[in-house]
């Protein structure tokens, strides 16, 4: 059993540039969520994927945007990078919403540490 | 809203002690789960403990066990006979019912283990 990969692992970025960041799901999964995580914070949810479409957005502007495609994998799209994007992206998979109390922990995977110059 | 609040940034316990690490939640829901999430330095999270707000008793998890006090919203984590390997970031974490989309995490303690 695979468990969640992100990619790239770490990466630098100017200020207004655009950044795709790729995640994996663990096999058997089929909803994947993204959270970034700034310097000696908490991870806040961004948003969750579930059937190729968005289940649910936290308070992130719409220059954060997402897929999901067939296989579940998933991207992350930041555009117009800021400086305070900087952080570590956390992609985590799980079973689908609902179902039963087992069946929706997260995978998380190692995370993709973003830079803004 | 929802709120997670760790009051501990930082914690320190020698090698085969026991340590407890404080976690307070605020919530007007009556459906919720309650998580300890362990973060090492691999930067990987991972699941310790957790707890269905309906079960009134407590969550365990081999050495990891859970302090659930209902009506005064609080979810402490006891990690018993500690080892080098358990020092890390630890998050406490809530989420709204079983078909809720995302999970709110406190701030976390890092824990250090003193040989």
């Amino acid at each position: 059993e695979t468990g969640v990969t992100q990619s790239p692992t770490h990466l630098i970025k100017t200020r207004g540039q655009q950044v795709t960041l790729r995640c994996s799901s663990q096999s058997g999964h089929n909803t994947v969520s993204w959270y970034q995580q700034a310097l000696g914070q908490g991870p806040q949810f961004i948003f969750q994927y579930y059937r190729e479409e968005e289940n649910g957005r936290g308070n992130f502007p719409p220059r954060f945007s997402g897929l999901q495609f067939p296989n579940y994998s998933s991207e992350l799209n930041v555009n117009a990078l800021e400086l305070d994007d900087s952080a570590l992206y956390l992609c985590a998979s799980s079973s689908p919403p609902g179902g039963d109390s087992g069946a929706n922990v997260l995978t998380f995977g190692a995370g993709s540490r973003l830079t803004v110059l | 809203a929802q709120t997670v609040t760790q009051s501990q940034p930082e914690m320190s316990v020698q090698e085969a002690e026991t340590v407890t690490l404080s976690c307070t939640y605020d919530t007007s829901e009556s459906d919720y789960y309650l998580f300890w999430y362990k973060q090492p330095p691999s930067r990987q999270m991972i699941l310790v403990i957790r707890q269905e707000a309906y079960k009134q008793q407590n969550a365990t998890e081999n050495r990891f066990s859970v302090n659930f006090q209902k009506a005064a919203k609080s979810f402490s984590l006891k990690i018993s006979d500690s080892q080098l390997g358990d020092a890390a970031m630890y998050f406490c974490a809530y989420r709204r019912g079983n078909r809720d989309d995302k999970i709110i995490f406190g701030k976390g303690t890092r824990l250090h283990i003193l040989p």
